[in-house]
């Protein structure tokens, strides 16, 4: 079963504005990663978070994480044409020390020119 | 290094054949992870491997599948018989364990079973 739930499902927007995405999740987790999968591609790692990380950032991304909520954020700033894809999280659970992930279902997001 | 390496790119065989699909990971990985992506179940963990030894296959659906991992370079996932609902995308991933671990993943086998 999928852990990770994303949300919205699907985020259009314009190049040059922001885009958030949020993931909520059920269980204990060792990290979240959140990943990246152009259309007919594998996945591609953005960045991850510890569990006991609050924020972290990696060029226009920035992701926050609350355990408290069990709820993980992402944010991509100024977005262009080419960040059109769909964006998973992915939890790593305590049990197997983070080595094992579970993905959400995704979000598509659409950047327009 | 050439990342993950997964062979065929694509596959269309008719129920009931055997289907094999190839893995080569990034050298130095010590764990290997197979998935199955498809519309309606998205991303799902079939099996992974830690230095070769099948750690937890609970996500593989049937007796029907069945991997192997024979040496730090090599992993297939196999489907005796295939049925049209195997049909889906699978993934094969990579990763270097230091704690927990971003996973590099293959780009894929599109399988299609009429």
């Amino acid at each position: 079963s999928q852990q990770g739930e994303e949300d919205p499902q699907a985020l259009s927007i314009q190049e040059g504005e922001n885009a958030t995405m949020n993931c909520s999740y059920k269980t204990s987790i060792n990290n979240l990663q959140w990943y990246r999968q152009n259309s007919g591609r594998g996945l591609v790692h953005l960045i991850l978070i510890r569990s006991n990380e609050r924020e972290k950032h990696s060029g226009r991304l920035r992701v926050t994480l609350d355990t408290s909520k069990k709820s993980s954020s992402l944010l991509i700033t100024a977005s262009r044409a080419a960040d059109t894809a769909s964006y998973f999280c992915a939890t790593g659970s305590q049990e197997t020390s983070g080595s094992r992930l579970t993905f959400g279902e995704g979000t598509q997001l659409t950047v327009n020119p | 290094d050439a990342g993950v390496i997964q062979s065929p790119r694509h596959e269309v065989t008719e129920m009931g054949q055997e289907v094999t699909l190839r893995c080569k990971p990034i050298s130095g990985h010590d764990y290997l992870f197979w998935y199955r992506q498809t519309m309606m179940r998205g991303l799902e963990l079939l099996i992974y491997f830690n230095n070769n030894v099948p750690i937890d296959d609970s996500g593989m659906p049937e007796d029907r599948f069945s991997a192997k991992m024979p040496n730090a370079s090599f992993s297939t996932l196999k489907i005796q018989p295939s049925e049209p609902r195997d049909s889906a995308v699978y993934f094969c991933a990579s990763s270097f364990w230091a704690g927990a671990n971003e996973q590099f993943f293959g780009p894929g086998t599109r399988l299609t079973v009429l």
